[in-house]
């Protein structure tokens, strides 16, 4: 099956800096990128929905000038956490999905961000 | 307004028993349906997926599901769990030609018990 990975699998930083985090899809080009949000015991939220070469999409409540997305290749896609805080702990996964009508998306790793 | 909906937010099972774990869906039109696994520790990885045609759907790990469209339901099933199917489940859904995007249910913890 397709592949998609994550870098960093986890990274600490202090408060006040930021985070890229990179999304790739490995052996598959993916039109639509997703970047999701998944709180302990929680289901995953939808952060943004990128589409290669356009601007995000963000989801209602999701800071747009905070979690800068970037959708630069058919294969590239990062999430970057600005000025981070604390409250910005948590696990950020990304998917890819391929051009089609069928929804079906593939899930990175997930990469733990500990905002100290 | 398009949703997924799961009941069961924990569920305990000994080891040889039956699971059903419960999806429902709000959609218009044509819904593709997903349920995804989440081990501890790991990434979500898909467990089977519908599209259309035949509404019972097998996926891996013994595990299928069936798209009852009278009832909106997409339930989870599998004749006897084993230890090894401790994990968070999802269901998801999305809408032919909404750009791929996904509604995750809120997930079933799932514990099987020795």
């Amino acid at each position: 099956g397709a592949v998609v990975s994550q870098h960093p699998s986890w990274v600490i930083c202090k408060s006040g800096t930021s985070v890229k985090i990179e999304c790739r899809s490995l052996d598959f080009q993916a039109t639509t990128m997703f970047w999701y949000r998944q709180f302990p015991k929680q289901s995953l939220m939808l952060m943004a929905t990128s589409n290669e070469g356009s601007k995000a999409t963000y989801e209602q409540g999701v800071e747009k000038d905070k979690f800068l997305i970037n959708h630069a290749s058919l294969t590239l896609s990062t999430l970057t956490v600005t000025s981070a805080h604390p409250e910005d702990s948590s696990f950020y996964i990304c998917s890819a999905a391929a051009a089609g009508p069928y929804n079906e998306q593939f899930f990175g790793p997930g990469t733990r961000l500990t905002v100290l | 307004a398009q949703s997924v909906s799961q009941h069961n937010h924990h569920v305990i099972l000994s080891e040889a028993a039956s699971l059903e774990l419960g999806c429902n869906y709000s959609y218009g039109g044509t819904v593709n349906l997903f349920w995804y696994v989440q081990y501890p520790g790991q990434h979500l990885q898909l467990l089977l997926k519908y599209f259309s045609g035949d509404p019972l759907v097998k996926g891996i790990k013994g595990f299928e599901a069936e798209f009852i469209k009278s009832k909106f339901s997409f339930n989870l099933r599998k004749p006897s769990v084993q230890w090894s199917d401790t994990a968070e489940y999802f269901c998801a859904g999305g809408s032919t030609g909404g750009g791929n995007k996904l509604t995750f249910g809120t997930g079933t913890q799932l514990k099987v018990e020795l």
